[in-house]
């Protein structure tokens, strides 16, 4: 069956490094968004990874290994704005998109 | 600036009354979607459309309809046959196989 799991809330440090994990399980596989959303806010594209590896984009990186059906997004140099939902969602071979319930990131000065 | 609008961004609806959300994108994208959005939970998939006059349902379209007749345009109805209607619903569009959804504002729809 499909299954995206993501902790439900982490709480980071301003200016630290935090490191949110995703794993799944789906009917095949064409990539892997991640997305964040503040509340009450629709969701914003961060990422997409479909090769193994890591990207980088500024303070956002995202890795992905297909073979362990694992992904990771790390968000450097956190800020208070950083603050939000982090959504994980797998495109799968039907180019449906399932979504994970999303990681709460708390930011604390 | 091309981009998807979602009207009205909060909508109150008494018990047995039907609702439309509006969904209008310029992008030129093929394919459209609407989700709803539960407290601590992900994005549910109730309809979507891949071209003109024709949808198919996703994993939640009980107490739903939807109608594709142009390209830009994908109204969702909320029906009374639907039992909890209270959410946020966000309409999205992708286009290509990578399949980058671009979302609207959302609108957060209360039953009162």
């Amino acid at each position: 069956g499909q299954n995206i799991d993501q902790p439900t809330e982490m709480t980071a440090t301003e200016g630290a490094i935090v490191q949110i994990n995703c794993t799944y399980q789906t009917s095949g596989f064409n990539g892997l968004f991640w997305y964040q959303q503040h509340a009450g806010e629709a969701p914003t594209f961060l990422s997409y990874n479909v090769l193994d590896g890591l990207e980088e984009k500024g303070r956002f990186s995202s890795f992905l290994s297909r073979s362990k059906g694992y992904s990771y997004l790390l968000l450097k140099e956190l800020q208070m704005k950083d603050s939000a939902s982090y959504l994980c969602a797998v495109l799968e071979s039907n180019y449906q998109l399932i979504w994970g319930a999303g990681t709460k990131l708390i930011i604390k000065p | 600036d091309g981009g998807i609008t979602q009207s009205p961004k909060y909508l109150f609806r008494k018990e047995g009354q039907n609702v439309t959300l509006s969904c209008e994108q310029n992008l030129n994208h093929d394919a459209m979607y609407w989700y709803r959005q539960d407290p601590g939970q992900g994005l549910r998939l109730i309809y979507y459309s891949q071209i003109v006059n024709d949808f198919q349902k996703g994993d939640i379209a009980e107490g739903y309809s939807v109608s594709r007749e142009k390209k830009e345009s994908f109204p969702l109805t909320v029906t009374s046959a639907q039992k909890n209607p209270t959410a946020f619903y966000l309409c999205a569009s992708t286009i290509g196989e990578r399949a980058e959804a671009f979302f609207g504002q959302g609108t957060r729809l209360t039953v009162v």
